[in-house]
């Protein structure tokens, strides 16, 4: 069984501040995603990715799968970027939503 | 893209009852998933709803206590039966999109059992 672990756990830093978040798994995975839930529960997909990196406004992910690690980057943080940062990985042979394997998620904190 | 509505977005129920809880999607999908997420736990996947066919239960959860219904292409429902405290969590209904394999997630149903 695939392991997918997030680090930190908890963060808070200040505005304007670089942020990054990693995802390790444990097994070889065909792509993952970077989710953000917000403190009602409601989660947004940010990123699907397979290789390389993508960037999405202040966001950056990037992926390595031969070393089994995703970052998710957040640059000029923002109050409004508190949340919930969730990787989720897919199986090595691919599959549906139905295979993913979810971390735990950072709890990202930015103060004004 | 696709746009679903949850609901209730949360709950407090005594011990011994059951909620159901809907979710509508504004797009015809083949599979939705159901997903609880306990307090400071990673989500897990309780079943893959099929349109037409009995929902898919993973390791752990069975069919007498999270019933699904899925009437059709936009609609399901999960009721969480019996309920005990243990079953306070966060209940998320997903599509994932057809040719994208991006993710869509409802409001989310927080549920709090005394």
């Amino acid at each position: 069984k695939n392991e997918v672990e997030q680090s930190p756990q908890n963060l808070t830093a200040q505005e304007g501040e670089f942020i990054t978040i990693n995802c390790s798994y444990s097994v070889g995975i065909s792509a993952l995603h970077w989710l953000q839930q917000h403190p009602g529960g409601g989660i947004v997909s940010l990123f699907m990715l397979s290789s390389g990196k993508k960037k999405h406004g202040r966001l950056i992910a990037t992926i390595n799968i031969q070393e089994k690690h995703s970052s998710l980057h957040i640059t000029a943080s923002h109050p409004r970027d508190s949340a919930v940062y969730i990787c989720a990985g897919y199986g090595a042979s691919g599959g549906g939503a139905d295979g993913l394997t979810f971390g735990k998620g950072t709890h990202l904190i930015i103060q004004p | 893209s696709a746009v679903i509505s949850q609901k209730p977005s949360r709950d407090i129920c005594q011990r011994g009852t059951s909620l159901t809880i809907q979710c509508q999607v504004d797009s015809q999908v083949t599979m939705m998933f159901w997903y609880r997420q306990q307090p400071g736990q990673s989500l897990t996947l309780i079943a893959t709803a099929n349109q037409g066919s009995e929902a898919t239960y993973e390791s752990g959860f069975v069919i007498d206590k999270f019933p699904i219904s899925r009437p059709n292409l936009t609609f399901s429902t999960l009721t969480v039966s019996n309920m005990s405290p243990e079953d306070s969590s966060i209940y998320l209904c997903s599509v994932e999109g057809l040719n994208t394999g991006e993710l869509f997630f409802g409001e989310g149903s927080r549920l709090t059992v005394l």
